[in-house]
């Protein structure tokens, strides 16, 4: 079975700074999926950003870039120019294929961000 | 527009009681899930749907009865629930094909307060 941990229950950075978000996974499958998702208070879980496990190039999407390491199966998160409304929980996750053919969505525990002034 | 639409926000229900909550999208997906999430943990999967057929269960209790009456709704009903299921409720949905690694959207969930 996947697994997806986040080791970094908490982490804080400072307005403008750049803060890095970990994420490792376990997997036997050599295509893939794997996403962070924002929580903010109000609960929503927003995309921030997916990565195809068949593109080396990393993704990016404005201030939001993934460093995705697949020999190392690691997924980190780096927020430039971070944002007071960049605080929130941080959940890495992976898309796992059931028997069906379904999908669904494996969660780390999650990081969560605070934003200092 | 990438909207799934939760309803109601709030539901507050005594344990002999019998609700239902809501969820709906517009995009044209063909899977659809619930989540359940407990305070400062993940969400963890209860079920999916693809297309309006039941696909997982993931041993939920029978008290949570799911029903997917067309490929826009998905419906949640709950009877006889516990305090500890207490919980916000999520729904998503994806295209749920396998060729396109599907993102999941979510919808903003429904806080469910069991007394």
């Amino acid at each position: 079975a996947q697994t997806v941990t986040q080791s970094q229950p908490e982490m804080s950075v400072q307005e403008a700074e750049t803060v890095t978000l970990s994420c490792t996974y376990d997997t036997s499958e050599s295509d893939y999926y794997l996403f962070w998702y924002k929580q903010p208070p109000s609960r929503q879980m927003i995309l921030v950003i997916r990565q195809e496990a068949y593109k080396q190039q990393n993704a990016t999407e404005n201030r939001f870039s993934v460093n995705f390491q697949k020999a190392a199966k690691s997924f980190s998160l780096k927020i430039s120019d971070s944002q007071l409304g960049d605080a929130a929980m941080y959940f890495c996750a992976y898309r796992a294929l059931t028997q069906g053919g379904s999908e669904k969505l494996v969660f780390g525990k999650g990081t969560k961000l605070t934003v200092n002034p | 527009d990438t909207e799934v639409t939760q309803t109601p926000k709030h539901l507050v229900m005594g344990m002999t009681n019998k609700k239902s909550l809501k969820c709906e999208q517009h995009m044209g997906h063909r899977a659809m899930y619930w989540y359940k999430q407990k305070a400062k943990k993940p969400p963890e999967l209860m079920f999916v749907y693809s297309y309006e057929k039941l696909s997982i269960n993931e041993s939920v209790p029978s008290r949570f009865s799911p029903e997917c009456p067309n490929s826009s709704l998905l419906n949640l009903h709950l009877h006889a629930l516990q305090p500890e299921d207490s919980a916000l409720y999520l729904c998503a949905s994806s295209q749920g094909t396998r060729a396109s690694g599907n993102t999941i959207y979510f919808g903003e969930g429904s806080w469910l307060t069991v007394v």
